[in-house]
């Protein structure tokens, strides 16, 4: 079982729908990211938190809108989405600093765009 | 361009032989490596992580790490069919970037 809770599991949502991703850790990690993975591709970063604050916007679409409300929390609200950003949308988290900093993935969520 | 490469596969072996799986990298300043395994469908699950040349055990897994040759493997042994999957090969530099992580490569063990 994994220790990042990813909510929700599944999700369609049409081209004008207002809909957010939610991502929560327990582990005292002070790194949170959003991955966005295509099928037989690796996961690509999107935006990374760092102590509760934005670091790196991996030129992301303003459709994707990241939040980090507090340590444990990250959520990912999405408007005006496109058919080709279904994908499954991967939240992360890490300690913060130093080299032996693996990353620790949530189960996704599996996001249709109709 | 930190880059990140791994033979994408499939790589098939049959069930109890040793399974192979390799990575190299470009960034010398490299620090800190893993290898995740992903089944269809699910998310990436780390398995292991290596930071110092040598072999390093972890029951049937064991990393092997190169810096000299900047190559990171990971060795199988006794492979399972539970064992197919896609392994993620992740490398970490000592700057304040994230993991770059390989295409993967898919692993299958025939029964």
């Amino acid at each position: 079982d994994t220790e990042v809770t990813q909510t929700p599991k599944h999700l369609v949502m049409g081209m004008t729908n207002k809909k957010s991703l939610k991502c929560e850790q327990h582990m005292g990690h002070r790194a949170m990211y959003w991955y966005k993975q295509k099928a037989k591709k690796p996961p690509e970063l999107m935006f990374v938190y760092s102590y509760e604050k934005l670091s790196i916007n991996e030129s992301v679409p303003s459709r994707f809108s990241p939040e980090c409300p507090n340590s444990s929390l990250l959520n990912l609200h999405l408007h005006a989405l496109q058919p080709e950003d279904s994908a499954l949308y991967l939240c992360a988290s890490s300690q913060e600093g130093g080299m032996n900093s693996p990353l620790h993935f949530g189960n996704g969520t599996r996001l249709t765009v109709t | 361009q930190k880059e990140v490469e791994q033979n994408s596969g499939p790589l098939s072996v049959p069930e109890g032989a040793i399974a192979s799986l390799n990575c190299t990298y470009s960034d010398r300043g490299s620090q800190s490596f893993f290898w995740y395994r992903q089944y269809s469908g699910k998310s990436p699950e780390l398995i292991m992580s290596i930071y110092s040349n040598g072999d390093k055990e972890d029951g049937r897994f064991t990393a092997q790490l190169n810096k000299a040759s900047q190559y990171v493997s990971l060795l199988i042994r006794d492979s399972q069919p539970s064992d197919s999957a896609t392994y993620l090969c992740a490398v970490l530099n000592s700057g304040n970037t994230p993991l770059v992580f390989g295409k993967g490569t898919r692993l299958s063990v025939i029964a």
